[in-house]
């Protein structure tokens, strides 16, 4: 079935890195992605891996994907107060047109001066 | 470039009226999807469209939604009658359908109230 689980929530202090954490269960997941969502705005993509690479950099992004247990994870580095926000993983399964995605529920963020 | 763009931004509205949300899709994209965002079920797929085509309607909570697509720069969702369970952000995206790795790109929301 198509589940995907996030912490809800996470607290790190500027400067420091953060990692959100994320399990999905499509074995057969062909893209997954990392969508970041400020208040009252919509959901803005941050970053995407496709499902034969384990990692992904850019910037400050760093995505980490172990597909053998099914986690995948973003790393923030240099957490800034701008950082603050939901993010949400999404699965994207393979196959046919199939063009839908799984999301989490979202972890807050919340960044500490 | 213009994103996708919803309208109202908000709304608030008695339970019973009809409620239509509308959703310009980014021109070029063949996929538009409407999604709902709560604090208890967190983001949901109600239903989305392939060239203005309903090809997955299994998420619509009840036969008081209904979704159109007229022509591709046009969508609209609508409640009726509302009832304050509907209360929710709903959410517009569009997508290309060409390169499998095509984001969904989300407009800024419709924010709903049923009193």
């Amino acid at each position: 079935g198509e589940d995907v689980e996030q912490s809800l929530f996470l607290s790190v202090r500027e400067g420091d890195s953060s990692v959100i954490n994320c399990t999905y269960t499509d074995s057969s997941s062909t893209y997954l992605y990392w969508y970041k969502q400020e208040p009252g705005a919509g959901l803005q993509l941050l970053t995407y891996i496709f499902s034969n690479m384990d990692m992904k950099q850019d910037q400050r992004l760093t995505v980490l994907l172990n597909k053998k247990d099914h986690q995948l994870s973003l790393r923030i580095a240099d957490t800034q107060t701008g950082d603050s926000a939901i993010y949400f993983c999404a699965e994207r399964m393979s196959g046919g047109s199939n063009y839908k995605l799984t999301f989490g529920k979202g972890t807050l963020l919340t960044v500490n001066p | 470039d213009a994103g996708v763009i919803q309208s109202p931004r908000h709304e608030v509205t008695e339970m019973g009226q009809e409620v239509t949300l509308r959703c310009k899709p980014i021109s070029g994209h063949d996929y538009l999807f409407w999604y709902r965002q709560t604090m208890m079920r967190g983001l949901e797929l109600l239903i989305y469209f392939n060239n203005n085509v309903p090809i997955d309607d299994s998420g619509m909570p009840e036969d008081r939604f209904s979704a159109k697509m007229p022509n591709a720069s046009f969508s609209t969702l609508k409640i009726q009658p509302s009832e304050p369970r509907d209360s929710a952000v709903y959410f517009c995206a569009s997508s290309l359908r060409r390169g499998s790795n095509q984001p969904q790109h989300f407009g800024d929301g419709t924010r709903l109230s049923i009193l």
